[in-house]
């Protein structure tokens, strides 16, 4: 069964500093979208970077990037410069199949980063 | 990219009534879906509501107590019935198109209830 496992529960940055969210996946679907998205305290998801598991390169957008290690199943999450505003909760999530299956999102259990002054 | 509404964006209600949710997407998407997410928790997808046809529930979750309608293809509503102080969470409408990766998301409907 599809599974993501963020094992970090809280993570500290000082600002400007580059950090790293993990997030490990497991899935038997040779087609998935890896995804990341940011939760501030509002509520609402905003999507961050997307990664294809056919993708050859590593997704950039930005100051996000994501190091995919096809064969150790990772797709951690790095962010360069950290700023006051990038504390929140993040989260990973999988999608099985290809960009035309619109399949549902299964989610990993959050990191929350807070970043320091 | 898609922008999605939700209405209410929160509401504080009495254990035994229900609430509709709203979820208004700005142009036609193949797919809309329900998540809820508890109080430090992570995302937990409720069904998928299909376009015409009954919605599809996911482990755990029902119709009696989660009722979705999607009358067409930019707008769904789910609603919570009899509600108990464990349904206190936030709910957000997702949808995605086929042939594009992105998922949208709306901004969340945050329930409270007492």
């Amino acid at each position: 069964a599809q599974k993501i496992t963020q094992t970090q529960p809280g993570m500290f940055v000082q600002e400007k500093e580059a950090v790293t969210l993990d997030c490990t996946y497991d899935t038997s679907d040779p087609s998935y979208g890896l995804f990341w998205y940011k939760q501030p305290s509002s509520g609402e998801m905003i999507f961050l970077i997307y990664q294809g598991s056919y993708d050859q390169q590593n997704a950039t957008e930005g100051r996000y990037s994501l190091n995919f290690q096809k064969a150790r199943k990772s797709a951690n999450l790095v962010i360069s410069a950290s700023q006051l505003g990038d504390s929140a909760m993040y989260f990973c999530a999988m999608r099985e199949g290809p960009t035309g299956n619109t399949g549902k999102l299964i989610f990993g259990q959050g990191t929350t980063l807070q970043v320091k002054p | 990219s898609a922008v999605i509404s939700q209405k209410p964006s929160r509401d504080i209600c009495q254990r035994g009534t229900s609430l509709t949710i709203q979820c208004q997407v700005d142009s036609q998407v193949t797919m809309m879906f329900w998540y809820r997410q508890q109080p430090g928790q992570s995302l937990t997808l409720i069904a998928t509501a299909n376009q015409g046809s009954e919605a599809t529930y996911e482990s755990g979750f029902v119709i009696d107590k989660f009722p979705i309608s999607r009358p067409n293809l930019t707008f769904s509503t789910l609603t919570v019935s009899n509600m108990s102080p464990e349904d206190s969470s936030i709910y957000l409408c997702s949808a995605s198109s086929v042939g594009s990766y992105e998922q949208y998301f709306g901004p969340g409907t945050r329930l409270t209830v007492t």
